[in-house]
């Protein structure tokens, strides 16, 4: 138990679009998702924390208004990239908390590689 | 306060030998400690976690060791194999924060 998927697991976009990846829990409820940004050989730097049904909270630095965070049900949330450059490509990995039970323990997706060219 | 410090950045070691990897934290108001395995392109996997109520914990070949007074925490992996070359993060989080205080990783190599 404890699957979280991701998709899409990589994509291209030119700059200026926007960029929507998804992070499913797919057998638990999860009250609270996470989105972090990994860069090459680095380690993960949080992005933001999403509860259900309220806004997220974002880390110190990041923007609000070019990464939307929508987390509408308790198996489901979403990142949106907005008017994205160059420099936002990264790897981005979500992770989801139990809502019941252990719910120290955050259960990673397999990450979203995204190229903005 | 808040950070967690992780050694060695990186460590190579011979297949069948002990692979062991440091962590360090300041902030007393943690009390769950997790390792994290990560392969090259994938999400990191939850291998093992602690609590300070414990000094160690053991699952197959993992094992954690905890010094809560010292406020350090090891992983060992014992009998190393190839396929164990990943790169392993420490964490982090308290009563007071949900957030995982990630180290900054070490990358494993274990050759033949």
């Amino acid at each position: 138990g404890a699957v979280v998927s991701q998709h899409p697991s990589w994509v291209i976009c030119k700059s200026g679009t926007s960029v929507k990846i998804e992070c499913r829990s797919l057998d638990f409820q999860a009250t609270t998702m996470f989105w972090y940004r990994q860069f090459p050989k680095q380690s993960l730097m949080l992005m933001a924390t999403s509860n259900e049904g309220s806004k997220a909270t974002y880390e110190q630095g990041v923007e609000k208004d070019k990464f939307l965070i929508n987390h509408a049900s308790l198996t489901l949330s979403t990142l949106t990239v907005t008017s994205a450059h160059p420099e936002d490509s990264s790897f981005y990995i979500c992770s989801a908390r139990r809502a019941s039970g252990s719910t120290d323990t955050q259960y990673f997706g397999p990450g979203t590689r995204l190229t903005v060219l | 306060q808040q950070q967690v410090k992780q050694s060695p950045q990186s460590l190579i070691v011979q297949k069948g030998g002990i692979s062991i990897i440091n962590c360090a934290y300041e902030n007393t108001a943690f009390d769950y400690f997790p390792w994290y395995q990560q392969f090259p392109g994938k999400g990191p996997a939850l291998l093992i976690a602690i609590r300070p109520d414990v000094s160690e914990k053991k699952e197959g070949r993992f094992t954690i060791s905890f010094n809560k007074s010292a406020k350090q925490f090891s992983l060992h992996i014992m009998d190393s194999q190839p396929g164990d070359s990943a790169t392993y993060f420490c964490a982090a989080s308290g009563y007071n924060t949900d957030k995982l205080i990630f180290g900054t990783g070490t990358r494993l190599q274990v050759f033949p």
